[in-house]
């Protein structure tokens, strides 16, 4: 089993509707959650990450986190088609650094005009 | 700020040779670096974790005279794939970190061995 489950997708929407992403993990010591962007062929580009348990919101960008669940969410409100992309879903043991990240799969998203 | 290059971004080479991918962070000092292996659709696995001036960490699985990793200064780090085959063929990624928390991500290599 792997540690960070994320399904590949891909996932087509249209434009303006909300992209839904989530990621589920089995390692109760992550204690930070990442969410990346990566254009095809492209390195990962950060777009949000939260410590612990919670909520975290950055324009168009919503990001929770439920350990208890094991669960990470990303929200994408009114997506645009400059939003295709892969998303993926990293996280880390580290407390005082981010050090070793593990990472999902990755979602491709796909928005349609 | 914090941007980080990779060198070269595509090559090809025969199988039997090296290649030397370099990986440069432009604007801070990286205190670590890390080179990730990314094969199409799959995730980023991470191969090996450097500190400036120390040996590289290998993940398990990752055969330390094979990827050969050089963190000489605290802008750059190379990996080496010696006798290169068709099965290393694949997009590698590094990314570096300060003292901060994030991992700045360079724009990635891929390595085709024919």
């Amino acid at each position: 089993q792997k540690e960070v489950e994320q399904d590949p997708g891909p996932l087509s929407v249209p434009e303006g509707a909300i992209v839904s992403l989530n990621c589920t993990y089995s390692n109760s010591a992550f204690q930070y959650f990442m969410w990346y962007r990566q254009y095809s062929r492209k390195g990962p580009e950060l777009l949000m990450y939260t410590y612990s348990s919670g909520n975290k919101e950055d324009g168009r960008f919503t990001a929770q986190v439920d350990k208890s669940s094991k669960y990470i969410s990303l929200f994408i409100r009114d997506s645009q088609p400059s939003d295709s992309a892969t998303y993926l879903c990293a996280m880390s043991e580290a407390t005082d650094s981010w050090g070793k990240l593990q990472f999902g799969a990755g979602t491709q998203v796909v928005v349609t005009p | 700020g914090a941007v980080v290059s990779q060198h070269p971004s595509r090559v090809i080479c025969k199988s039997g040779t090296s290649v030397k991918i370099e990986c440069r962070s432009l604007d801070f000092q990286a205190t670590t670096m890390f080179w990730y292996r990314q094969f199409p659709k799959q995730s980023l696995m991470l191969m090996a974790t450097s500190n400036e001036g120390s040996k590289a960490t290998y993940e398990q699985g990752v055969e330390k005279d094979k990827f050969l990793i050089n963190h000489a200064s605290l802008t750059l780090s190379t990996l080496t794939v010696t006798s290169a085959h068709p099965e290393d063929s694949s997009f590698y990624i590094c990314s570096a970190s300060d003292f901060s928390y994030e991992q700045y991500f360079g724009p990635g290599t891929r390595l085709t061995v024919t």
